[in-house]
């Protein structure tokens, strides 16, 4: 039971570079999110998918951009990383939105830019 | 004032003892509160989720939402060393509010 799948694992970009991020879940779920993780700051959303079709910008959507591609894969680009860039990104899945549909979570993305 | 308060620790507590991580938050329409494990490089895991104020237990584990002083708790009983994490609790404000607040988490450590 896979859940939800993040590619790359790790990647070390230079400043300037672009890169995307992938992310699928297998659950056919509805909502899909991206988060940023950082020491002293917690997770925070960086853009959401409420359903196919559909993206929101979240708390910290400067410098991404998302695509839906279909119901199962959401991916997040970075069209010319800076180091303030460099963090831990979860993909995440719930079956609709909202709290009391939990979000589930893939291992993260780890991404150093330097 | 951040939206919600979390002690980050570091806690180290030895076996079998009874573990109390606690949040506060400042936002009142906050209506679900939930707790996520995050074990070293993985992701955040669901524990348990509330709506309002109570308990609910499940196993070892019980999550405590006081609405009036604006408290979460989560309880550990019989804490075991696979219980080391890091805890992150959250909360939403629930209609079609997608965004969920998480504290900044607390690093427990369960020694044998």
């Amino acid at each position: 039971n896979a859940g939800v799948t993040q590619t790359p694992k790790f990647q070390v970009l230079k400043t300037g570079q672009s890169m995307t991020l992938q992310c699928a879940q297998d659950m056919n779920h509805n909502s899909m999110y991206w988060y940023r993780q950082d020491p002293g700051m917690g997770l925070r959303l960086i853009y959401y998918s409420a359903s196919e079709g559909t993206t929101d910008k979240g708390e910290v959507p400067n410098g991404y951009n998302v695509s839906r591609l279909n119901k199962r894969e959401f991916s997040l680009r970075l069209e010319s990383a800076a180091p303030s860039q460099t963090s831990v990104y979860f993909c995440a899945s719930s079956e609709r939105g909202g709290a009391w549909q939990p979000q589930h979570f893939g291992d993260g993305t780890r991404l150093s830019i330097l | 004032q951040k939206e919600v308060e979390q002690d980050p620790g570091p806690l180290s507590v030895p076996e079998g003892a009874i573990v109390s991580l606690n949040c506060t938050y400042s936002n009142s329409a906050f209506q679900y509160f939930m707790w996520y494990r995050q074990y070293s490089r993985k992701g955040p895991e669901l524990l348990m989720y509330t709506y309002s104020s109570g308990n609910k237990e499940d196993g070892r584990f019980t999550a405590q939402v006081d609405k009036s002083s604006k408290y979460i708790s989560l309880f550990i009983r019989d804490s075991q060393p696979s219980d080391s994490a890091t805890y992150l609790c959250g909360t939403n404000s629930g209609g079609s509010n997608y965004k969920l607040t998480f504290g900044k988490g607390t690093l427990l450590t369960v020694n044998p």
